[in-house]
């Protein structure tokens, strides 16, 4: 089964302070994908990777940026946190780009910015 | 049913009664995913359906998606307590597997 793993599942941060956030996929996907869910909108894509080296802008990118330094791992980096980025993200992966492609998404990691 | 600007929906219904959820979507899309969510854990996809197709299913899930009036449906046969989950469609307008997810609908089912 496709394994997807989040760290750290839960954070308190300081506004203003930098927040990363990590995750790691063992099923040798190129795709990697970030999203937040808050109540009343569902899911939402953040930032997408297709492969090592490459990230690209989702839906709501402002105030976050990505990093992708391998297959295994893409990071999603908050340098000025603000209360507003309050959420639970979620991390997934897929394989080849295509209609009908599963994402795998890992447990999720709930961020609280004081 | 769930999109766009439309609220969480929320659905109550008891063991052994018959369930369906509506989702509608604006763009076009050639597949619609429906993924459950359980309390405290990621999006897990359930069942999906292609624009070639009328109908889906998957043990007690059916799956239909109508692409002129650009909506689908899940259906739960017979629901069971285990089936208490939030449940959200979603489309990929970019084929490009960047998914847009619906605002989802939690569904209870009690004793």
């Amino acid at each position: 089964e496709a394994a997807v793993t989040q760290s750290p599942r839960n954070k308190v941060a300081v506004t203003g302070g930098k927040v990363t956030l990590s995750c790691n996929q063992t099923n040798n996907h190129n795709n990697m994908y970030w999203y937040r869910q808050d109540t009343g909108h569902g899911l939402r894509l953040i930032h997408y990777s297709y492969g090592a080296g490459s990230t690209e802008k989702g839906d709501i990118p402002d105030g976050y940026k990505a990093s992708r330094p391998s297959q295994e791992n893409f990071s999603l980096i908050l340098e000025l946190a603000t209360p507003s980025q309050t959420s639970v993200y979620f991390c997934a992966s897929g394989d080849r780009g295509g209609a009908g492609d599963t994402q795998y998404f890992g447990p999720g990691t709930r961020l609280l910015v004081l | 049913s769930q999109w766009g600007e439309e609220n969480l929906q929320a659905l109550s219904i008891q063991e052994g009664e018959d369930v369906t959820m509506n989702c509608s979507y604006k763009t076009y899309t050639t597949v619609v995913h429906w993924y459950r969510q359980d309390s405290g854990r990621g999006p897990a996809l359930i069942i999906l359906i292609r624009s070639n197709e009328r109908e889906k299913r998957s043990g007690r899930l059916r799956a239909t998606l109508d692409t002129s009036s650009q909506s689908s449906s899940l259906s739960i046969t017979a629901a069971q307590c285990e089936d208490t989950a939030v449940y959200f469609c979603a489309t990929d307008p970019s084929s490009g597997q960047k998914l847009v997810f619906g605002q989802g609908t939690i569904l209870k089912v009690y004793l």
